[in-house]
């Protein structure tokens, strides 16, 4: 199976400033097809999660362009360009291109 | 507006089993992957198992191979989770999802308790 390692698992931030979590494959993510199956998934306190990033750097429809998805092979990286209060809660990446399809063990963000 | 509404959980002894819909509405059903994915109390996410459009192709995290079973009615727009032999360890709020490789929209959950 394809082992998903996220980096670091809680990430204290401030207001207004910059994060960015890491996650990386134990495999290549390019599929047979030459795409990318890499996702980034947000899950707030009580909630289900949300897709924020798919193929590595598409942001789904209404996801704020401070976050922004990068990466490729096995080294991808989930950036936020100034953190809310709105986005405190776990982020997990996902590998879709491998059977059976794996996550991250999820980053805590929080407000310091 | 895409919903999915998981049903079914509860409480159940080591050994027993139940079986989990989920109800889809606002995109046509027939023509998404649909996945399971499951989080135990207090912990991360776990993919379970994905059908292709027409049910001809599934697929399950090893765990759960020989127990559970994926299956959908696309006449009903409903997927369903049989889960038989049922372990402490499949204690979770399981998610019903839209797509495979990514999935994009996600229920609300249903938790299942495994406990004698």
């Amino acid at each position: 199976d394809v082992v998903m390692t996220q980096s670091p698992l809680s990430l204290p931030v401030t207001l207004g400033q910059p994060a960015s979590i890491s996650c990386r494959s134990s495999q290549t993510l390019v599929y047979s097809d030459g795409g990318t199956y890499l996702n980034w998934f947000q899950q707030r306190p009580g909630q289900s999660p949300r897709r924020l990033i798919y193929k590595v750097s598409n942001r789904d429809s209404g996801v704020p362009d401070r976050f922004s998805g990068s990466g490729s092979g096995t080294d991808f990286t989930l950036k936020i360009s100034r953190v809310e209060a709105e986005d405190v809660g776990v982020y997990y990446c996902m590998q879709g291109t491998h059977w059976p399809r794996t996550f991250g063990q999820g980053t805590k963000v929080e407000i310091k | 507006e895409v919903q999915l509404v998981e049903s079914g959980g509860g409480s159940v002894q080591p050994g027993g089993s139940l079986r989990l819909s989920c109800a889809a509405s606002g995109f046509t059903f027939s023509g998404h992957w649909m996945s399971w994915v499951r989080q135990a109390p207090g912990k991360g996410l776990e993919w379970v198992a994905s059908i292709k459009q027409d049910g001809s192709e599934k697929y399950y995290v090893d765990s759960v191979k020989g127990r559970f079973t994926i299956s959908r009615d696309n006449a009903k727009n409903s997927l369903y989770l049989q889960m038989n032999s049922l372990r402490a360890d499949d204690t979770a709020v399981y998610y019903c999802a839209r797509g495979s490789w990514g999935p994009h929209y996600w229920g609300q959950g249903t938790l299942v308790t495994v406990s004698s």
